[in-house]
């Protein structure tokens, strides 16, 4: 078992809809959990971190947790074309080991206008 | 302007002889990482630093070398390069440690013939 999955892409939308991007974990001791946004060609870049259970929003987005079920997710609301990126989920598995970083493989969203 | 830098962008080498990948942060961080990516697979933690002259293995550290004698330089050393190594390289640092999100340098693409 991948110590991070992400539900397999390719994920289509068409413009103005909801965006679900899911993300399970293997380490139930993990302690936090970020989504990135990387453009084809470019370097990461974060769009939501979140440390305790429950929703976090910022704007359009926003990052669910729930530790019982060891799972992350982020939804987009409004897609826009510009959210035509893959998305990485990462997860820092313990305070214990606080400088392993593990991310997912990615889920490629295309947003249709 | 905050950043990490990172050179080369580009490199085209050959089997064996040995090269470095420069990363320099300007935020003070404490926390530096450097991540391959190859396709279809999200990032993948070769070495991290949690400070001045503390690195460690992440999951695919077999034919990287690091060192982190000062808090803004975190270079990545191969040795002696194999074909195996060609692949998008990032660097990334975090203020204190991997439960903070991590800001990454623009990348280096290596290819190793």
């Amino acid at each position: 078992q991948k110590e991070v999955e992400q539900n397999s892409g390719p994920l289509s939308v068409p413009e103005g809809a909801i965006a679900s991007l899911n993300c399970t974990y293997s380490d139930r001791g993990s302690q936090s959990f970020f989504w990135y946004r990387q453009y084809s060609g470019k370097s990461p870049e974060l769009i939501m971190s979140i440390y305790s259970n429950g929703d976090k929003e910022d704007g359009r987005f926003t990052a669910q947790l729930n530790k019982a079920s060891q799972y992350v997710s982020l939804l987009i609301r409004d897609s826009q074309p510009s959210d035509s990126a893959t998305y990485l989920c990462a997860v820092t598995p313990s305070n214990t080991n606080a400088g392993k970083s593990t991310f997912g493989d990615g889920t490629t969203l295309t947003v249709k206008p | 302007e905050a950043q990490v830098t990172q050179n080369p962008r580009y490199l085209i080498t050959v089997t064996g002889k040995k090269l470095t990948v420069t990363c320099s942060q300007n935020m003070n961080h404490e926390y530096m990482s450097w991540y391959r990516q190859d396709p279809g697979l999200g990032l993948r933690q070769i070495y991290y630093s949690m400070n001045v002259e503390v690195t460690d293995k992440g999951d695919v550290p077999e034919g990287y070398k690091v060192s982190r004698k000062e808090k803004r330089n975190f270079p990545l050393i191969l040795e002696s390069p194999s074909p195996n190594q060609t692949s998008l390289y990032f660097c990334a640092s975090s203020l204190t440690d991997g439960n903070q999100p991590q800001h990454f340098g623009d990348g280096t693409r290596l290819s190793i013939l």
